[in-house]
């Protein structure tokens, strides 16, 4: 059955330090997005990515926040100087399509910033 | 602003019942909602997707429904089991999923 993976499973860096955290979709998707889960918080959306641009991002989603599909596969997240608050477990999903369409998710990529 | 709740927020019961999981979002204009599972320290697993248009929607042990005008889901799960331990999340979707809290579930032998 087709999934979402997500690499690496965790991921220990330096405040002020850059990370990237990956993602590969299910293959025939369209549609892409990254959430974010602070430990014992809700589930909260970063962004979604649609035709190699951002359609939607929330206001956790800043300059230090970019994502990029750089191939035919891979979508990334990027924080460029992390914060001990971008300690979380981030997660990729994806859909066929925008609206009536099932959402996918990774095993997610748990973030400590020390 | 969509604002998702879920009640109970926890929920401890020996195997063999039948449960409700209650979810009430503020936004009825959705495409669908989503509830999903989550194991401790895991990703989010599928569990029912029911469109805007549907009613109710049934898998397995498991029959959700949607009340889209009074923005209100329920997740029926019958005859309980040790293995649906875990969290339940409702996430309704417009252009993206908002989720809830979730309900902590425990089922004991």
């Amino acid at each position: 059955e087709p999934e979402v993976t997500q690499t690496p499973s965790h991921q220990v860096t330096q405040m002020g330090q850059e990370v990237i955290l990956r993602c590969v979709p299910i293959s025939n998707h369209l549609y892409f997005y990254w959430y974010r889960q602070i430990l014992g918080q809700k589930v909260e959306f970063l962004v979604s990515f649609y035709n190699n641009e951002i359609s939607e991002k929330s206001e956790i989603f800043d300059d230090q926040f970019s994502v990029e599909r750089p191939d035919g596969s891979n979508f990334t997240l990027k924080i460029r100087s992390t914060k001990l608050e971008d300690s979380a477990m981030y997660f990729c999903a994806s859909t066929r399509g925008a609206k009536n369409t099932e959402a996918f998710f990774g095993q997610g990529t748990r973030l400590t910033v020390v | 602003k969509q604002e998702v709740t879920q009640i109970p927020a926890a929920l401890s019961v020996p195997e063999g019942e039948n449960l409700v999981l209650n979810c009430s979002f503020t936004d009825s204009a959705i495409y669908n909602l989503q509830w999903f599972r989550q194991d401790p320290g895991k990703g989010l697993t599928s569990l029912l997707l029911i469109q805007s248009s549907q009613r109710e929607q049934t898998s397995g042990r498991l029959n959700a429904s949607l009340d889209k005008s009074s923005g209100r889901s329920t997740l029926y799960i019958a005859a309980s089991q040790p293995g649906d331990s875990a969290t339940y999340l409702c996430a309704p979707c417009t252009d993206k999923l908002i989720f809830g809290t979730g309900t902590r579930l425990q089922v004991f032998p």
